[in-house]
């Protein structure tokens, strides 16, 4: 089945820099990588998505690229504000044509802004 | 009430005892799941149902009971509960369309403490 693994599991940078978190995911089928915040005593909220259709999505400070044939996908935050600090995780979906969405899970990145 | 709603938000329970998780999504969406967030671990999904009916069971332990009266309302029924499953349930909904993939809303977990 699809496996994703996500690097780094922490991350601490200064607040203006940018932050990149990877992830690799094994299944080629996989069409669907939505990328979650979850802060401290929430559910998981989504940031921006992207599809296997495209290479790059972008959305103010915050991007996603993918490169389906190494099979990785990563995501970019720049200019870095104490409020990003969250524990990100990374998803695929092998979702198909008439069943249910499954998205797998990375393990998650604790990602610290320092003011 | 907007989004997906979670109650309780807190439990503790006795490994005797008989509990209910309730979930709630207000999107109009036609799938709901039940993810275990543990420490250090990937979330797990554990049961889905798309338009009331169970599409996946993720190995569960039968001490797990899920019910779906309506694509509204998730129920996740808990009995003879062991320590190791102290952890966040979170619940999240979707929009499922046939050869699609949809995102997948959060609700804010019930963190879960069993004795």
């Amino acid at each position: 089945g699809e496996n994703v693994e996500q690097h780094p599991s922490t991350l601490s940078v200064q607040e203006g820099d940018s932050a990149v978190i990877k992830c690799t995911y094994s299944d080629s089928a996989s069409n669907y990588f939505p990328w979650y915040k979850q802060e401290l005593g929430k559910g998981p909220q989504l940031i921006i998505d992207i599809r296997s259709n495209v290479g790059e999505k972008k959305d103010q400070r915050i991007a996603v690229t993918l490169n389906k044939t190494a099979k990785h996908f990563s995501l970019h935050i720049t200019e870095t504000q104490p409020e990003d600090s969250a524990v990100y995780f990374c998803a695929a979906s092998i979702g198909y044509g008439g069943a249910t969405n499954k998205l797998i899970f990375g393990t998650g990145t604790l990602l610290a802004v320092q003011p | 009430e907007t989004g997906v709603t979670q109650t309780p938000r807190h439990l503790v329970m006795g490994m005797t005892n008989k509990k209910s998780l309730k979930c709630e999504q207000h999107l109009g969406h036609n799938a709901m799941y039940w993810y275990k967030q543990s420490a250090k671990k990937p979330l797990e999904l554990m049961f889905v149902y798309n338009f009331k009916e169970q599409t996946e069971n993720n190995s569960v332990p039968s001490r797990f009971s899920p019910e779906c009266p309506n694509s509204s309302h998730l129920f996740l029924h808990l009995h003879t509960l062991q320590p190791e499953d102290s952890a966040l349930y979170l619940c999240a909904s979707s929009q499922e369309n046939r050869g699609s993939t949809d995102t997948q809303y959060f609700g804010p977990g019930t963190r879960l403490t069993v004795l």
